[in-house]
């Protein structure tokens, strides 16, 4: 069955080391996206993607970045992890919008990663 | 996209239906209703969505006023697997930003 999968599940690293999550999907969707989950905050968009070289900011995008070379992969990279990027993150992927609307957006497991 | 308020809880007895009301007095003609819920630690779950007439799919039924400003969502029979926070998304088709609002945390009780 096609999926979306998440790795790390849990990630512990330390203040100022590169990280990056990986998101793999294998329902050939075009549009990608990352977002971080906080108490009180609910979900909020980092980054996305709507096809193979195109990347977009979203909501929360300083500190973070991604790369998309293949439609199956969205690497979320944290340049240099700081505390405030303790959190959950998930991935989402979604097909192109049809007239109905039906660009539902299905996501992973997620991530849950604590900065020290 | 449109502003949704949602009650911050609720209750209900398992085996009876559930109804979830949102409002979105703002919404716009092109804004499809979202639903989607989050059982503890995992990802969001996609439920069901509708532009302007009813819904019913295998997991839940979505019914839109027909002004727009406000729906509900029923899951018919509720187990205490459906204890979850639902959200209620109000967006743009093909715009693909979700925004997730607080939502309704569901408590299904036995």
């Amino acid at each position: 069955d096609a999926e979306i999968t998440q790795s790390p599940r849990h990630k512990i690293t330390e203040t100022g080391r590169q990280v990056t999550l990986a998101c793999h999907q294998t329902w050939n969707h075009n549009n990608m996206f990352w977002y971080r989950q906080d108490l009180g905050h609910g979900l909020r968009l980092i980054h996305y993607s709507y096809g193979v070289q195109d990347t977009n900011k979203g909501e929360v995008s300083d500190g973070y970045s991604v790369s998309r070379s293949n439609t199956e992969d969205l690497p979320l990279t944290l340049e240099s992890a700081a505390s405030s990027q303790t959190s959950v993150y998930f991935c989402a992927s979604s097909k192109v919008g049809t007239l109905r609307g039906t660009d539902t957006q299905y996501f992973g497991p997620g991530t849950r990663l604590t900065v020290l | 996209d449109a502003k949704t308020t949602q009650p911050p809880s609720m209750d209900c007895a398992e085996g009876r239906a559930a109804n979830l009301p949102c409002n979105h007095s703002t919404i716009s003609g092109n804004e499809y209703v979202y639903w989607y819920r989050q059982i503890h630690s995992q990802g969001p779950q996609y439920i069901i969505h509708g532009l302007k007439n009813n819904e019913t799919n295998e997991m839940a039924s979505l019914i839109i006023t027909e002004d727009r400003k406000s729906s509900t969502l029923i899951l018919p029979h509720a187990t205490l697997r459906d204890t979850a926070v639902y959200y209620c998304i109000v967006r743009v088709a093909f715009r693909q930003n979700f925004v997730f609002g607080p939502g309704t945390r569901l408590s299904v009780l036995p």
